[in-house]
């Protein structure tokens, strides 16, 4: 699609268990997004990233924490999955910072905690 | 004060009938509207966008009409076809921090009846 690939698509995990999902991208954007998308809410964001190692919180970031260490890729942590935390989450790219309409999202990541 | 609010949660319309779907906001330094669609298992993608100095943006079978003194917006999508069927969502871009920011509606899932 856009040069965005996120994994894992599907995940099943337990409460209390630490996950990582990963968004790779191929188009050299500056500007990379968490969102999580909830029945009734939305696209919510969780947190964002305006460079390499440059991050910053979003709306619902309570409960995650994200890395950037290379420009392709931005990492969303769970530390410690609850039940809340059950979601489909979508990574976006953005060349611009959401000006004008460069933002693209990747195919969602679907989060299961039992 | 960052949220957008949008109705209805879901519509039916006949095939070549119009459907409307319409969002309010507060926060006077949303500068950007796009709207999105998104089918299921994947992630939303750009349908149409406006800016708040235009009344009215025209891309083939759909319309936003952008009420800035009443702070409204909505999408009209003409000539309504089955594979319009989708969840669309209205949104709104601000600057925060040091980035360009994304609020998203709740969502209208639209059902397209053949």
């Amino acid at each position: 699609d856009a040069g965005i690939t996120q994994s894992p698509r599907h995940k099943v995990t337990e409460t209390g268990t630490p996950v990582t999902l990963r968004c790779h991208q191929t188009e050299n954007h500056r500007y990379m997004y968490w969102y999580r998308q909830d029945p009734g809410h939305g696209l919510r964001l969780i947190h964002y990233s305006y460079g390499v190692k440059d991050t910053d919180k979003g709306e619902v970031s309570d409960g995650y924490s994200v890395s950037r260490s290379k420009t392709e890729d931005f990492l969303l942590t769970l530390e410690s999955a609850t039940s809340s935390q059950t979601s489909v989450y979508f990574c976006a790219i953005s060349e611009r910072g959401l000006r004008g309409n460069t933002i693209y999202f990747g195919e969602g990541s679907w989060l299961t905690v039992v | 004060q960052q949220q957008v609010k949008q109705s209805p949660q879901s519509l039916i319309v006949q095939k070549g009938g119009i459907s409307i779907i319409n969002c309010a906001y507060e926060n006077t330094a949303f500068d950007y509207f796009p709207w999105y669609q998104q089918f299921p298992g994947k992630g939303p993608a750009l349908l149409i966008a406006i800016r708040p100095d235009v009344s009215e943006k025209k891309e083939g079978r759909f319309t936003i009409s952008f009420n800035k003194s009443a702070k409204q917006f909505s999408l009209h999508i003409m000539d309504s076809q089955p594979g319009d069927s989708a969840t669309y969502f209205c949104a709104a871009t601000w600057r925060s921090g040091s980035a360009r920011q994304l609020t998203f509606g709740s969502g209208t899932q639209l059902t397209v009846l053949p």
